[in-house]
């Protein structure tokens, strides 16, 4: 059963846009910890935040923001004003101690167009 | 800085070679992971560990095996390339053994294409 579940294949937006990228995961777990990874055109994954269970506050971080609701156990991740730069694959990822492993989404393409 | 680093960026094999991708990392991490990256189906693991000589199979460890001899160096293994193995693979590293909720961080990924 797939553990987190990004259903936006791909985007695109034009530059200076705000976007926002969906993530919806799936867990019986009380404690675990979400994360956000980007991937750009060179291929390596670069980690960008981790959030426990427990923390339940927004996060900004420049121009990137993310919102976890548990309620609605999603962690969605906005681009706000996106540049070129941003194009790239991002990855939203589960982890947590039952099955010892992470578990990744499928990945949303993102296209900022200039 | 983390520094994750894979041998090879661009690899192409034959049908039946014995292939070795190498990963290596600086930071004194215990735990190593082996992943596939393939279009549509996101990133899924095949092997990791969390100690020297220490290993465990992921969701796809058929046609794979790994080695982990010292700390910070860890072998994926393809006994026999077949064309389905044809992918992008991460290493990836995180700091405490037997934590899987620690932030991995991971290498630029080697492609490998099996003709």
């Amino acid at each position: 059963a797939q553990k987190v579940t990004q259903a936006q294949t791909e985007i695109s937006v034009v530059e200076k846009e705000d976007v926002t990228l969906d993530c919806v995961y799936e867990t019986r777990d009380t404690t675990y910890y979400l994360f956000w990874y980007k991937q750009p055109p060179s291929g390596e994954l670069v980690f960008l935040i981790r959030r426990n269970s427990f923390d339940e506050q927004n996060e900004i971080s420049g121009r990137y923001s993310w919102n976890f609701q548990k309620s609605t156990s999603s962690f969605n991740f906005t681009i706000t004003a996106s540049q070129v730069v941003d194009s790239a694959v991002y990855f939203c990822a589960l982890a947590q101690n039952t099955g010892n492993q992470f578990y990744f989404g499928t990945g949303t393409s993102l296209t900022v167009i200039p | 800085d983390v520094k994750v680093t894979q041998s090879s960026r661009y690899l192409v094999k034959r049908t039946g070679e014995k292939v070795f991708l190498e990963c290596v990392q600086d930071m004194d991490h215990e735990n190593m992971f082996w992943y596939r990256q393939d279009p549509g189906l996101g990133l899924r693991l095949i092997y990791f560990s969390y100690d020297v000589k220490m290993k465990e199979k992921g969701d796809i460890p058929e046609g794979y095996s790994v080695s982990r001899e010292k700390k910070e160096r860890f072998s994926l293994i393809l006994e026999s390339a077949s064309t389905n193995q044809t992918s992008m693979y991460l290493c990836a590293s995180s700091e405490q053994g037997g934590f899987p909720t620690d932030t991995q961080y991971f290498g630029p990924g080697t492609r490998l294409t099996v003709l």
